[in-house]
Formats: structure tokens, C-alpha cells, sequence
């Protein structure tokens, strides 16, 4: 079955220190990669996304992810953390064959101390 | 509007009732999609729509949900005889082609629904 695993239900990070989110997949081949990011009063919005081609992608607001196919991964990271990035972040997939049809995992929430 | 538009941003009725949540997507987007998020969850995709027509309606939970889109902009989502269980967050997104040739869905901030 097709699937997005976030295992961190909650993180807390220092301002300033760094970031990594966890995402792994299943899927029956290599699916296109999201991430998105969830604030409050605000609807999601697209960090980055990774189709093909160089496995490191940068997003927006700072962020990275990088995609290992051995690893059914896809890791979101941030050098240095900023108390705005506090939010939900959701990892996503979609098959090349159903690019409309998201799977989300079910969201880490980052908490960020000042 | 720049951005994605649902209404209500709230919605609370009995079980029972047939509610309407309304999407105006962003002027020009061909591809209009819903999506529901339950409580502590990601969102899951319910419909999606190329123009006028439902080209993929496989995630919508049973007949008590139908979605429109007659002129290819605004979409309602419908609801009937609510239950306790539709109580979610119901997003609506649209992007200028598919997800595959533009990468991006704008979603709006989403109608949340309560039935009591």
C-alpha cells in the first residue's frame, strides 16, 4: 500500500539550531516528493519539491531535502532554525502516473524555543 | 482574489443536515482539488477536477458526498445527512495545470465543518 511515514509527532529545536524532519515513503516506484508547511490561519504551502534529477533540493524559507532512493526517504532540513518556522510540516508523494492525487504523512509539529 | 477562497471558514450543524462548502480557486487555475483533514492527520484526498468535469472522484468516503464544478471555476462540495465522522477540515487547492507539469497545489485555508 502506498504510504507516507512521518515518525516525529512533535519536535522542539532551539532558535538557531538545526533541523532535520523525518519522512519515508512506500511506494511502487519512485514517486514525486513535497513538502509543505502548515501555520495557523494559513493554508499550506509548497517548501519544495523533488520530480528527478539531483537529489538535494532547496525549497524556500531556507529549507533542504534530500531524497535516497535505498532509503525510501525524503528528509527535510534546516541549517539554522528561525521561531517563524514554528508550524506543521507535512511530507507528501504523488505517482508519476497520478501527479493530482497527494498522500500526505500525518504532519510534525515544530515547536521552537526561543 | 490572489488566493485560494473557501467559505464558510466554519460550519457547525446536526447530524442530518446537507451542508455546501464553497472553493473559489485562484483565476486562471484549470485543475481544482479536495481535500479533507481529520483531526491530528495529513489531508486525504477526496476529488479532483480538470475543467468542468470530475476527472478522478475515488476518494470521496460514499454517495452522501458529490462535488461540482459547472463552470469550471468555483467548486461546491455537498453533503448529505451529515455524520458525526465528516467532522474535518475540508481544503480546497487549485494549480494552473497537474500536479506533474506545474509541481504546485495552492490550497486555501480550508472550511471546518462540526456536526454535532
Amino acid at each position: 500500500a502506498q504510504s507516507v511515514t512521518q515518525p516525529d509527532i512533535h519536535i522542539t529545536v532551539s532558535e538557531g539550531a538545526s533541523l532535520e524532519l523525518r519522512c519515508n515513503y512506500s511506494y511502487g516506484a519512485t514517486p514525486y516528493l513535497f513538502w509543505y508547511v502548515q501555520s495557523p490561519g494559513q493554508g499550506l504551502q509548497l517548501l519544495l519539491k523533488y520530480f528527478s534529477g539531483d537529489t538535494l533540493v532547496q525549497g524556500i524559507k531556507g529549507f533542504e531535502a534530500e531524497f535516497k532512493r535505498s532509503q525510501s526517504s525524503f528528509n527535510l532540513r534546516k541549517p539554522s532554525v528561525h521561531w517563524s518556522d514554528a508550524a506543521e510540516y507535512f511530507c507528501a508523494v504523488a505517482g508519476r502516473d497520478s501527479s493530482y492525487k497527494l498522500i500526505f504523512g500525518s504532519g510534525t509539529r515544530l515547536l521552537v524555543r526561543p | 482574489g490572489a488566493g485560494v477562497s473557501q467559505t464558510p471558514s466554519n460550519k457547525v450543524t446536526e447530524k442530518g443536515k446537507y451542508v455546501e462548502l464553497r472553493c473559489d480557486p485562484i483565476s486562471g487555475h484549470t485543475a481544482l482539488y479536495w481535500y479533507r483533514q481529520s483531526l491530528g492527520q495529513g489531508p486525504e484526498f477526496l476529488i479532483y477536477f480538470q475543467g468542468t468535469g470530475a476527472a478522478d472522484d475515488s476518494g470521496l468516503p460514499n454517495d452522501r458526498f458529490f462535488a461540482v464544478r459547472p463552470e469550471g471555476s468555483v467548486s461546491t462540495l455537498k453533503i448529505q445527512r451529515t455524520e458525526r465522522g465528516d467532522s474535518a477540515v475540508y481544503l480546497c487547492a487549485s494549480s494552473l495545470l497537474g500536479v506533474g507539469a506545474t509541481g504546485e497545489l495552492f490550497f486555501g485555508e480550508g472550511s471546518r465543518l462540526t456536526v454535532l
